[in-house]
């Protein structure tokens, strides 16, 4: 079964402009979330997608959004880059089967973001 | 919020030898999680714990979660070259299993 794929793998952008990040998860999986991690703060949930619907959110501001297609692939949308959001961003798929259910997370090799 | 802090920050062992990792929480943990990562790259999924007192084992790695379920450590016994890189407890509250709280992390040196 393939893993977690993350497109592209490396990006390179400048301050103001606006990315977009993919991630497939593991066949049969329908949830995916979304991290930044960064050497300062380490790593930190930016979203869960579930069936299409964002699920849960943590504290970014709304210049990082998402969202999920049917097929359940996900993307990632950073608007109005600044220096700051350079980071390995990284998605996880899990089963997430049921609403509360504490299942096996795999994580893709990541983005690694660089803003000039 | 939840918060989890690991020791040692980092470690380096020499080949064969055993050694602990413990990730401690200041809330309780409901799933706990512990991945492998290489610099810069993606993380490994190693073992998820849910029990107090759960222990689950994988080749020579091992993890445990007591029974107050605020503490897991990992275990690795007889180390080896390919053991190392950076080891990350990820915590999930209760009801939201998905949105991870992550520890800074142990980097793991195995020498020659």
């Amino acid at each position: 079964k393939a893993g977690v794929t993350q497109t592209p793998r490396y990006l390179i952008k400048t301050r103001g402009q606006q990315v977009t990040l993919s991630c497939s998860p593991i066949s049969g999986h329908r949830s995916v979330s979304w991290y930044q991690q960064t050497p300062g703060q380490g790593l930190q949930f930016l979203f869960e997608y579930f069936s299409e619907t964002q699920r849960n959110k943590g504290n970014f501001p709304g210049r990082f959004s998402g969202r999920q297609f049917s097929n359940s692939r996900s993307e990632m949308n950073v608007s109005t880059l600044e220096l700051g959001d350079s980071a390995l961003y990284l998605c996880a798929s899990s089963l997430r089967d049921r609403e509360i259910s504490y299942n096996e997370q795999f994580f893709g090799p990541g983005t690694r973001l660089t803003v000039l | 919020s939840q918060e989890l802090e690991q020791s040692p920050q980092s470690l380096i062992v020499q080949e064969g030898k055993n050694l602990t990792i413990n990730c401690t929480s200041s809330k309780t943990l409901y799933g706990l999680y512990w991945y492998k990562q290489k610099y810069g790259e993606g993380l490994i999924f190693l073992m998820m714990l849910q029990k107090g007192g759960e222990e689950k084992s994988h080749e020579k790695i091992t993890a445990k979660l007591d029974e107050k379920k605020q503490q897991s450590s990992l275990h690795i016994t007889a180390s080896q070259p390919s053991h190392a890189g950076i080891y990350l407890c990820g915590a999930a509250p209760a009801g939201t299993a998905s949105k991870l709280t992550f520890g800074t992390g142990t980097r793991l040196q195995v020498t020659l």
